[in-house]
């Protein structure tokens, strides 16, 4: 299963922007970078995903180095409702190789009022 | 609401029974995931199928089965349970495999609780 590297938790303002880091230096050149998300007491949902180029959408942006062994998800404005364990995730394109949809421990993400 | 159902949402057993929980794909969908997540384990990929085949298997026990029928509803079967089963069990559904079946949503989970 392709890996990835986040923080274990961090901590942010309300309001201000965050920047969650996620490492993935053994990517292939098949595999989608997606984040998900889970808030407390709920099921993951979909944040974003990207292949080469950064990506943007209403909950957030994602920001792909351009040798793609890294990613950054933005929130560009924290609210509380942002307090959430955030997962970064490598799906391989047509899931012939690897379709398990594997999590990691994730980064605890802890907004201050 | 993801659209992904799943029942129950609450589930109380005694060890040594068996349960099933049962998982309805939004509509269109033709992937579903099954995954348990316990306070130490985190979330834990247990299997998946695709348009009623077995396509992916993770770390599920034995004791565990799951299989996915016409009508693409699936249903995750849990017997000879034991207290290190209590986990909340979610399933989650996508278009298709892989990435170009883009993200997979989740249900609200089936918290099993075994005494």
């Amino acid at each position: 299963d392709a890996k990835t590297t986040q923080p274990n938790s961090m901590e942010s303002n309300e309001e201000e922007p965050v920047h969650l880091p996620c490492n993935h230096s053994t990517i292939s050149g098949t595999d989608y970078i997606h984040w998900y998300r889970q808030l407390p007491s709920q099921g993951p949902e979909y944040v974003i995903h990207g292949l080469t180029s950064n990506v943007n959408n209403r909950m957030a942006s994602l920001a792909i180095a351009e040798d793609r062994k890294s990613s950054t998800l933005i929130l560009h404005r924290a609210t509380l409702r942002d307090a959430a364990v955030y997962y970064c995730i490598l799906r391989d394109v047509f899931g012939d190789r690897d379709d398990k949809i594997i999590f990691g421990k994730g980064t605890r993400l802890h907004i201050l009022p | 609401d993801s659209g992904v159902t799943q029942t129950p949402k609450h589930l109380i057993t005694a060890t040594g029974q068996r349960v099933t929980l049962r998982c309805s794909p939004r509509s269109g969908d033709l992937s579903v995931y099954w995954y348990q997540q316990s306070l130490d384990q985190g979330l834990q990929f247990l299997i998946q199928y695709y348009n009623g085949e077995e396509r992916a298997k993770g770390n599920i026990l034995e004791r565990f089965s799951a299989q996915q029928f016409p009508d693409l509803h699936s249903e995750l079967n849990l017997s000879s349970l034991e207290l290190g089963d209590s986990a909340l069990y979610f399933c989650a559904s996508s278009v298709g495999p892989g990435a170009i079946g883009a993200e997979a949503f989740f249900g609200q989970g089936t918290r099993l609780t075994v005494v």
